[in-house]
């Protein structure tokens, strides 16, 4: 099956600074690539999302990459801001209506803005 | 439109005994997908759910079950329950037309004495 594995496993950056997550997945049939922020005691919430016909996607002060070959993706945060502390998470999926939305996870990442 | 919503919250249960949690997903959407999260092993898929039908399983033993109603309403079931079920248990509704786009509710968190 699908392995996702996600680096690092903590970030701390500095207010302003850039942070950037990556992700790796096993299964090349993979085709919908999600990100998800979890603040402390909420639930996942999905910030961007990528497929497999694009390779960059923006939405402000974040984007993510894809490079289908070496499959991998990344998500990058420019001039981080103290609420953008918390774990994010990558996501894999076969996707289509027949496959369904069966989602694997890489192991998260916990961000820390430092004011 | 009203977010995913899960039912309890919270719950506290013993070894051996047996728990239904509860699932309303966004209105519209049919697809209902469950997920346990634990500090050791992150988040991982249990089943999905469409039209009433499983459509998927993750690698979780027999005693954890699902159904979906009508009305995309979904439940797990988890029986005899052991001590490494605690977890928080999320699920997620995804509207089939958009693609994979998911999205969690709240979660219930069970601890399991």
């Amino acid at each position: 099956g699908e392995n996702v594995e996600q680096h690092p496993s903590t970030l701390s950056v500095q207010e302003g600074d850039s942070a950037v997550i990556k992700c790796t997945y096993s299964d090349s049939a993979s085709n919908y690539f999600p990100w998800y922020k979890q603040e402390l005691g909420k639930r996942p919430q999905l910030i961007i999302d990528i497929r497999s016909n694009v390779g960059e996607k923006k939405d402000q002060r974040i984007a993510v990459t894809l490079n289908k070959t070496a499959k991998h993706f990344s998500l990058h945060i420019t001039e981080t801001q103290p609420e953008d502390s918390a774990v994010y998470f990558c996501a894999a999926s076969i996707g289509g209506k027949a496959a369904g939305n069966k989602l694997t996870f890489g192991g998260g990442t916990r961000v820390l803005v430092k004011p | 439109k009203a977010g995913v919503t899960q039912t309890p919250r919270y719950l506290i249960k013993t070894r051996g005994q047996q728990v239904t949690l509860s699932c309303s997903p966004i209105s519209g959407h049919r697809s209902v997908s469950w997920y346990q999260q634990t500090p050791g092993q992150g988040l991982q898929f249990l089943f999905e759910y469409f039209s009433e039908t499983q459509r998927n399983k993750g690698n979780f033993p027999g005693r954890f079950s699902g159904r979906q109603f009508s009305n995309s309403r979904s439940e797990m079931n988890v029986s005899t329950l052991e001590l490494g079920d605690s977890a928080l248990y999320l699920c997620a509704s995804s509207q089939v037309a958009r693609g994979n786009e998911q999205f969690f509710g709240p979660g219930t968190r069970l601890t399991v004495l």
